[in-house]
Parts: structure tokens; C-alpha cells; sequence
């Protein structure tokens, strides 16, 4: 079957500006993760979700960020009132349970 | 406070050479601990995992509890083991290591 996939694959925006990001897991998969990578950076974790709640968003880095999984499956990362700062690569992973982790390809986001 | 040091930014090898990438981490309990790999061109995967303590691709890691380390280790390098490699105790990612095999 398909693998993760994340829409938009690149996206730009002005400072100021509301974003929202998608995560289609792997179907069954019930852990669904959020991680942002800045340049020469390694991943760094957001908000990891099993089924539709929050298992742990310590790693949000302030309350302009958020994200849901209503239906236990798609995911929305939701940045209001973007900054230049907040450009980067977001990735999304899912797995089966705490399992492996499968990577999407990843939204580059730009903020102007 | 949760930390990784992946104190090589770049390693550079010759094929056939061995390779060491080094990992230290600073961890509150007893995290369970992945290396991570990214080709070029391609999606970050998981490489092994220190619970499955299985050999992947001829690599293998070590964790030495008393000195916080989980290195990994590859006796003979090959071309294709060119890629981004990111040690991570549990969810927090290291900085990562390029390594570079010279043929």
C-alpha cells in the first residue's frame, strides 16, 4: 500500500499568516507523530497523537501551533500567525502501535 | 534535560574501511534508543532499533549504559552506506552524521 503522505510538498507564506499541514498515515497505523527539521538541524519532536488524542505535545513549541486527528487517521498541523522562524521542513511518521516509525516526504515551509 | 550528541558532523571513510558513528545521550529513564538513516533523495527510515537488537545492513549499535553511548558500527563500509545517520533515545533526534564512503 501507499506509504505517508504530506500535503502541500512545499508551501510559502507571509509572516502573519494561518497555515494549515496534512498527514495521511499509513492505513491502521494508530501512532501518528509530528517533527520539524530546520537546516543542518536533526528532526525535532512537535506532538505525537494515539488514535484521535494527544498522547504527548510537550514538544510544541508555543500556542500558535496545533494539530488535530479528529477521525484517528489524517492529521492537521495548524500554525497561526506564522513567523519567519517557523520555516522549516515538518515531517509526519506513523506506526503500528509504538512500532516503527514510517516518515512522510515532508512539507517545506517558507515564511516571508 | 533530554540531549543527543552526535559529535561528527562529517565522517569521511574509504570503502572497506571500518566506520564509527558516535552517540552520547542525556536521558531521563530508560529510553528506548533507534538510529535513524537518510539517503539521498529519500525519506528518513529507521535503520535498527537497540530493543530488536538486530544487525541491519551490516551495522550494528551498542549501548553502554554507564557512559550514555549507543554507538554504531559497520566493519566494512561500503558506497552505499553514504546517507544521513540521526541516533535518537526515544522521540529527540541528534543533529545527525553525514558519512561519506570513498570509493
Amino acid at each position: 500500500g501507499a506509504g505517508v503522505s504530506q500535503t502541500p510538498s512545499n508551501k510559502v507564506t507571509e509572516k502573519g499568516k494561518y497555515v494549515e499541514l496534512r498527514c495521511d498515515p499509513i492505513s491502521g497505523h494508530t501512532a501518528l507523530y509530528w517533527y520539524r527539521q530546520s537546516l543542518g538541524q536533526g528532526p525535532e519532536f512537535l506532538i505525537y497523537f494515539q488514535g484521535t488524542g494527544a498522547a504527548d505535545d510537550s514538544g510544541l513549541p508555543n500556542d500558535r501551533f496545533f494539530a488535530v486527528r479528529p477521525e484517528g487517521s489524517v492529521s492537521t498541523l495548524k500554525i497561526q500567525r506564522t513567523e519567519r522562524g517557523d520555516s522549516a521542513v515538518y515531517l509526519c511518521a506513523s506506526s503500528f502501535d509504538t512500532g516503527e516509525q514510517f516518515f512522510g516526504p515532508g512539507t517545506r515551509l517558507t515564511v516571508l | 534535560a533530554q540531549r543527543v550528541t552526535q559529535p561528527e558532523k562529517l565522517l569521511s571513510v574509504f570503502k572497506g574501511a571500518p566506520v564509527e558513528l558516535k552517540c552520547n545521550y542525556s536521558y531521563s529513564g530508560s529510553p528506548e534508543l533507534f538510529w535513524y538513516v537518510q539517503y539521498s533523495r529519500q525519506r528518513l527510515q529507521l535503520l535498527l532499533r537497540h530493543i530488536s537488537r538486530e544487525s541491519i545492513k551490516g551495522f550494528t549499535a551498542d549501548l553502554n549504559k554507564g557512559e550514555t553511548s549507543f554507538h554504531l558500527k559497520k566493519p566494512f563500509a561500503q558506497e552505499e552506506d553514504s546517507a544521513m545517520y540521526y541516533c535518537a533515545p526515544s522521540l529527540v533526534f541528534g543533529k545527525g552524521t553525514r558519512l561519506s564512503v570513498i570509493a
